[in-house]
């Protein structure tokens, strides 16, 4: 069965250091791949997606995400964290128009 | 504000009781889709409408819960006979239908989500 993992509930960074937020997928075909932010008591926001064509995607908020078909992975990543990028962030893929959601990963920023 | 609006933003009921949630998508979005989300969880699909038809259903959707579309606008997602598990977030979404030629899913875009206590 499809599934999306996401490595680490809850990480915990100082504000200014890389940011990686890890994302696998189980399927046979490779899916289109999403990141979604979700702050506080507000609705989900597209970071970024992967569909066809490269492989580095950039975001909003100077996130981007690498697909890489060998590893089954798209990792999400932000070279200097910044106190407001605090939030859930989860990923998820498309198989057959749906989308299959990982449990999210809290990120923590630490001054 | 043209993004996707749900109402009410809360909700706290007794169980037993009925509840509705609205959802207003994104007027040219054709696709409509509800999810809940429980904490700590990722959102777990539950139906989605293309227009007024609902496409598919998760075995989430139990025979208590029901959902229309009935002019392919706004949705209603109605809980009966609500439980203690049903305490959620229920987020809607909209999209444009994915494209047919390219395959190329088009961007969810979700509302603020309506959290439901039931007591």
């Amino acid at each position: 069965a499809q599934s999306v993992t996401q490595l680490g509930s809850h990480v915990s960074v100082s504000e200014g250091a890389l940011v990686l937020l890890r994302c696998n997928y189980s399927s046979s075909v490779p899916p289109y791949l999403f990141w979604y932010v979700q702050y506080p008591n507000q609705g989900l926001q597209l970071l970024l997606k992967y569909t066809t064509g490269a492989t580095l995607v950039k975001g909003i908020n100077g996130f981007e995400a690498e697909f890489k078909k060998s590893e089954t992975s798209f990792h999400l990543t932000k070279p200097s964290a910044h106190m407001s990028d605090a939030a859930e962030y989860f990923c998820a893929a498309s198989f057959n128009y749906q989308l299959i959601w990982g449990a999210g990963t809290k990120l923590i920023i630490k001054p | 504000d043209t993004g996707v609006s749900q109402n009410p933003r809360h909700k706290i009921t007794k169980r037993g009781q009925n509840v509705t949630f609205r959802c207003d998508p994104i007027s040219e979005h054709n696709r409509l889709y509800w999810y809940r989300q429980t904490l700590g969880q990722g959102p777990e699909f539950l139906t989605y409408f293309q227009n007024e038809a609902q496409l598919e259903k998760s075995r989430l959707l139990s025979d208590r819960f029901s959902a229309e579309r009935p002019k392919g606008s706004f949705s209603t997602l109605e809980i009966q006979r609500t439980e203690q598990g049903d305490s959620a977030m229920y987020l809607c979404a909209s999209s444009l239908r994915p494209s047919l030629t390219s395959g190329v899913i088009n961007e969810q875009f979700f509302g603020p989500g309506t959290r439901l206590t039931v007591l």
